[in-house]
């Protein structure tokens, strides 16, 4: 699986929008960027999956460049609610969806202030 | 809402004992994958089964072992406790018959303390 770098910690205000970057230099042709969110004493949560360009949801959009050598996460507004660890994966989707292993690196602290 | 259920949810446990971890999948998922995630890490990849098998490993000893029941439930064991044994370890589960990947589904974790 194709190695990523992150921040190892962010901050921000509540309000603001926050935008975390991800860089993936060796990505595969069939491999997808993944984001969770973790909170303490918890499992980490699937936030959003992408391939290509920009993709959103209900929580977050996730931008692509056209090389895909990097991928940024974009959480808007974002609360004290926030305030989690964010960790981006990237991995060949047609075994993640079955069942390849994820790996995670030490992922990116966001911490949210008043 | 039928998530995944792992219990108990903390463990204290001497040196040299045995632990068994229990883990039941989020209803419709057929495959479960254990991680153990250390203080200030992100969670790495003991194994994971399908269909009552181990299907892929990652660079753990021996001593670490698992089983998955027909109704798609789980349990990890880790024999000869160590004191770096200690962590949260996380189950996942997945499904393969999804179209699309909706991500791993994580329970909230067993504290494993080894004293």
């Amino acid at each position: 699986l194709a190695k990523t770098t992150q921040p190892v910690s962010m901050d921000s205000y509540e309000g603001q929008e926050v935008n975390i970057t991800c860089s993936h230099n060796n990505i595969a042709t069939n491999d997808y960027i993944t984001w969770y969110q973790q909170f303490p004493s918890q499992g980490p949560r699937f936030i959003i999956q992408g391939y290509k360009t920009k993709v959103t949801n209900e929580v977050a959009s996730l931008f692509i460049p056209a090389d895909r050598k990097s991928s940024t996460l974009s959480l808007p507004r974002v609360s004290l609610s926030d305030t989690a660890v964010y960790y981006c994966l990237v991995g060949d989707e047609r075994l993640t969806g079955g069942g390849n292993k994820l790996t995670f690196g030490t992922g990116t602290q966001l911490k949210v202030e008043l | 809402d039928a998530g995944v259920t792992q219990s108990p949810t903390h463990l204290i446990k001497t040196r040299g004992q045995q632990v068994t971890l229990r883990c039941s999948p989020k209803s419709g998922h057929d495959t479960v994958s254990w991680y153990q995630q250390a203080l200030g890490q992100g969670p790495q990849f003991i194994f994971q089964y399908y269909e009552e098998e181990e299907r892929q490993r990652g660079n753990f000893p021996d001593r670490f072992s698992g089983h998955q029941f027909p109704n798609y439930s789980s349990e990890l064991n880790v024999n000869a406790l160590l004191l770096g044994d200690s962590a949260l370890y996380l189950c996942a589960s997945s499904s393969t018959r999804d179209s699309f990947n909706y991500g791993y589904t994580f329970g909230s974790g067993t504290r494993l303390t080894v004293v």
